[in-house]
């Protein structure tokens, strides 16, 4: 099956500076990249997901970039800001069979 | 409002006693899902159905059991709960058919005693 890891597990930057998060897979196959930010006590939203037949996306702050021949995406996060603080989970999967494989998480934490 | 549910929100029982959580979505999605979320683990998949009277095992089943009698519902059951099954459990759905964004409930702490 498909086994992804995602790195750093803990991540802390100072407000205005960028995030960076790190993931990587291990099934050629998966196709579907989401990530979800997960606030204390809340359930997992998605803020931003790829295709494998796009190389980066863009939604404001947000970006996440794929790379298909290493197998690793990452999501950035530009001119943080202190309710960006969450935990986030990268997810690989195939379209047809919708099943995800979660990363472990990482916990950002924006000082103000 | 369409939304996703989960019942009950907390609970707490003993080992060995049969437990089941409630989800129920009213997107009339095909695809349903049970995770359960431990420190250093994320989010790792129990059960998954993708329509009525279909179920599928998932990476850490062993313990939990499914049924999907109609669209709405995924109710999971713990047939004898043991303490290595305390953690929070997530359910979530998608509708398929290509779009594959997965929506979660809030969420149900279990403390196994």
């Amino acid at each position: 099956g498909e086994n992804v890891e995602q790195h750093p597990s803990t991540l802390s930057v100072q407000e205005g500076d960028s995030a960076v998060i790190k993931c990587t897979y291990s099934d050629s196959a998966s196709n579907y990249f989401p990530w979800y930010k997960q606030e204390l006590g809340k359930r997992p939203q998605l803020i931003i997901d790829i295709r494998s037949n796009v190389g980066e996306k863009k939604d404001q702050r947000i970006a996440v970039t794929l790379n298909k021949t290493a197998k690793h995406f990452s999501l950035h996060i530009t001119e943080t800001q202190p309710e960006d603080s969450a935990v986030y989970f990268c997810a690989a999967s195939k379209y047809n069979f919708n099943k995800f494989y979660f990363g472990s998480g990482t916990k950002l934490n924006v000082k103000p | 409002d369409a939304e996703i549910t989960q019942s009950p929100r907390h609970k707490i029982t003993e080992t060995g006693r049969q437990v089941t959580l409630a989800c129920h979505q009213t997107w009339n999605h095909n695809n349903m899902f049970w995770y359960r979320q431990d420190l250093g683990h994320g989010l790792r998949l129990i059960h998954y159905s993708y329509g009525v009277q279909d179920t599928n095992k998932g990476e850490v089943s062993d313990g939990y059991s499914v049924s999907r009698s109609n669209t709405e519902d995924l109710p999971l059951t713990l047939e004898s709960a043991a303490s290595s099954q305390t953690s929070v459990y997530f359910c979530a759905s998608s509708s398929g058919a290509r779009k594959e964004t997965q929506y979660f409930g809030p969420g149900t702490r279990l403390l196994v005693l």
